[in-house]
């Protein structure tokens, strides 16, 4: 089973900034959290990764909470090629046997 | 050129039928991994492969084979098609570090 659990859909008005929970309650240590998207059936791309502290790249932020139980990823000013379904996973780097699952993530739409 | 790459990108094929999807990655990665996507249940582990000699079974391997013919090089085979198995197929690979994956475009199987 997934790790994870994320809300099914939601909306965003393009121009502002989406915001996107994930829980996480049962988090190992050693797990980091991970974001991808996926635009219609194309292969899902990567966005970003943290462990702890807040993470920010081109493409967006990443806020865990203190107890690492949850965590936000935030699209600062959403844009209609935002539309997509966002996947957070929870994986242990170096590990050898761990396995990466995707839960049915967050239906992200972007409303002119 | 795209670095993972799945063949066939579409194919329809009858009950019974023996089928091989093919990937291939230039990415000089290690691991690499089988998914299948169905509409409103997110991406399922089918097989994953840490190195060439070392293949074990995902989420829903029933019905499926895989063979590592080189570190570059995962097939996934279904021995005998059936209308069940009709989805949305994506291979990925990732670095000696789990979580961060890379997807292939996907292959779009119908069995009728």
């Amino acid at each position: 089973d997934a790790k994870t659990t994320q809300p099914p859909s939601m909306d965003c008005a393009e121009g502002r900034a989406a915001n996107l929970p994930c829980n996480h309650s049962t988090i190992s240590g050693n797990e980091y959290v991970y974001w991808y998207r996926q635009i219609h059936s194309q292969g899902p791309q990567y966005i970003i990764h943290g462990l702890k502290n807040n993470e920010t790249n081109e493409m967006a932020s990443l806020i865990i909470t203190e107890d690492r139980k949850s965590s936000t990823l935030i699209l600062p000013h959403a844009t209609l090629r935002d539309t997509a379904v966002y996947y957070c996973i929870v994986s242990a780097l170096r590990t050898s046997y761990d396995k990466v699952i995707f839960g049915p993530g967050t239906s992200l739409s972007v409303i002119p | 050129d795209a670095d993972v790459t799945q063949t066939p990108r579409n194919r329809i094929t009858k009950t019974g039928k023996r089928i091989m999807l093919e990937c291939s990655q230039t990415k000089g990665h290690d691991r690499m991994y089988w998914y299948r996507q169905d509409p409103g249940l997110g991406l399922r582990l089918i097989y994953y492969s840490f190195d060439v000699k070392d293949i074990n079974k995902g989420e829903i391997s029933d019905g499926y084979s895989v063979s590592r013919q080189a570190q570059a090089k995962f097939s996934l085979s279904l021995e005998s098609a059936i209308p069940n198995q009709t989805a949305l197929y994506f291979c990925a690979t990732s670095p000696n570090r789990a979580g961060e994956l890379f997807f292939g475009e996907g292959s779009r199987l119908t069995v009728l």
